[in-house]
């Protein structure tokens, strides 16, 4: 799986757009860009995933620049429940088994803040 | 509501003994798979079974055993083999070649 780089912690205002982003500059074309993310002291939970085009679901949207070097988380209306760690992760979809195992990073910590 | 639970959301175990951890999912989804979470650490493969009464050694099987009677319960046990068992343990679950779905976790501690 390919590497990825994301900030270690983020600030949002209530109400305000949260854009995360994610460089993952070694990304190979058949490889997709998933977003997970953990509340503390419970499962993580599963948000979006994309290969090249931008994708839009109820929880967020995921942009993924043109060279699929980097993309963006964007949750559009960030409330305090959105507070959580996320993570970018970068694989090749389709895969069952071991190989649908998933491999977290140390994540962006998102505040939401009042 | 449709999910995956499991129980107990915090377990202690004495030194030498067996626990097991349950999780259920009502999703009818083939695959289910076990993790470990240490403290400020990524997810680590346990376990996975990809159908009923078969299942795959993860990454960091030792000391842990698995059972897939059921296509719902995929219930994990830790032995007394595992010697570093506290940690938090998630199960997941999904259709077979799509992104997985969590539990909520058991939080495993040593008494």
């Amino acid at each position: 799986d390919a590497k990825t780089t994301q900030p270690p912690s983020m600030d949002c205002a209530e109400g305000r757009a949260a854009n995360l982003p994610c460089n993952h500059s070694t990304i190979s074309g058949n490889e997709y860009v998933y977003w997970y993310r953990q509340i503390h002291s419970q499962g993580p939970q599963y948000i979006i995933h994309g290969l090249k085009n931008n994708e839009t679901n109820e929880m967020a949207s995921l942009i993924i620049t043109e060279d699929r070097k980097s993309s963006t988380l964007i949750l559009p209306h960030a409330t305090l429940r959105d507070t959580a760690v996320y993570y970018c992760i970068v694989r090749v979809a389709g895969l069952t088994g071991g190989g649908n195992k998933l491999t977290f990073g140390t994540g962006t910590q998102l505040k939401v803040e009042l | 509501d449709g999910g995956i639970t499991q129980s107990p959301k915090y377990l202690f175990r004495k030194e030498g003994q067996n626990v097991t951890l349950s999780c259920e999912q009502n999703l009818n989804h083939d695959a289910m798979y076990w993790y470990r979470q240490d403290p400020g650490q990524g997810l680590r493969l346990i376990y996975y079974s990809q159908i009923v009464n078969d299942f795959q050694k993860g990454d960091i099987a030792e000391g842990y055993s698995v059972s897939r009677e059921k296509k719902e319960s995929f219930p994990l046990t830790v032995t007394s083999a595992q010697k570093n068992p506290t940690a938090f343990y998630l199960c997941a679950s999904s259709p077979l070649n799509q992104p997985q779905h969590f539990g909520d976790g058991t939080r495993l501690s040593i008494l």
